[in-house]
């Protein structure tokens, strides 16, 4: 079966840094993608790991495992517009190599 | 540049009726996926088109739903007969290629469709 999981809700304070979690058992692998997305928007890309290690960018950071089925995304600095929810999707090696399997998502509340 | 382009935003149907979903991909993208969120669930998969092409359509009920990408025109995602539990926010994503493995080839959302059946 394929399944991501990843907290439902996280909180945190402006300036703080933050680590939301994903797991995942999928039938493959073939890179996992971190989205983000505002309430009534479109998911917005954010940062996309096939080989094991961290990948920097800006405030943003994702790290993969994949010999534990494991990434983090870690959000430095953390400031009000954060708030959103941050999905961990895993593109599944399939027929067309394409499909994102997607988890429930973590909604981020950031307070001042 | 524009980014991927849904209409319409909301969409109202009654039980029976046929709701129609229009999906214009971001400039030279080719390919095409359709996915749907039900409440406090995460987008599923539905449909992955390319011009003229159904490429994978895996996760796409087997009745009253089908999908279609034109040559001219955007991809239109078509809900016959519709049911309560057809409604959802149905998005629509775009990519430049097809993605060899390993490839980055990074799908790129629209707003979404917000389907409520009455």
């Amino acid at each position: 079966g394929q399944n991501i999981d990843q907290p439902t809700e996280m909180t945190a304070t402006e300036g703080a840094i933050v680590q939301i979690n994903c797991t995942y058992q999928t039938s493959g692998f073939n890179g996992l993608f971190w989205y983000q997305q505002h309430a009534g928007e479109a998911p917005t890309f954010l940062s996309y790991n096939v080989l094991d290690g961290l990948e920097e960018k800006g405030r943003f950071s994702s790290f993969l495992s994949r010999s534990k089925g494991y990434s983090y995304l870690l959000l430095k600095e953390l400031q009000m517009k954060d708030s959103a929810s941050y999905l961990c999707a895993v593109r599944s090696p399939n027929q067309a190599g394409t499909a994102l399997i997607f988890g429930k998502g973590t909604t981020l509340s950031v307070s001042s | 540049n524009a980014g991927v382009m849904q209409n319409p935003r909301h969409l109202v149907r009654r039980r029976g009726q046929e709701a129609r979903l229009r999906c214009s991909p971001m400039k030279g993208h080719s390919h095409v996926y359709w996915y749907r969120q039900l409440p406090e669930e995460g987008l599923k998969f539905m449909v992955y088109l390319q011009k003229e092409n159904i490429i994978d359509e895996s996760g796409m009920p087997k009745e009253r739903f089908s999908a279609e990408f034109p040559k001219e025109g955007p991809s239109i995602l078509r809900i016959q007969q519709v049911v309560r539990g057809d409604s959802a926010a149905y998005f629509c994503a775009s990519s430049p290629t097809r993605g060899s493995p390993g490839a980055k080839n990074i799908q790129y959302f629209g707003a979404g469709t917000r389907l409520s059946v009455l």
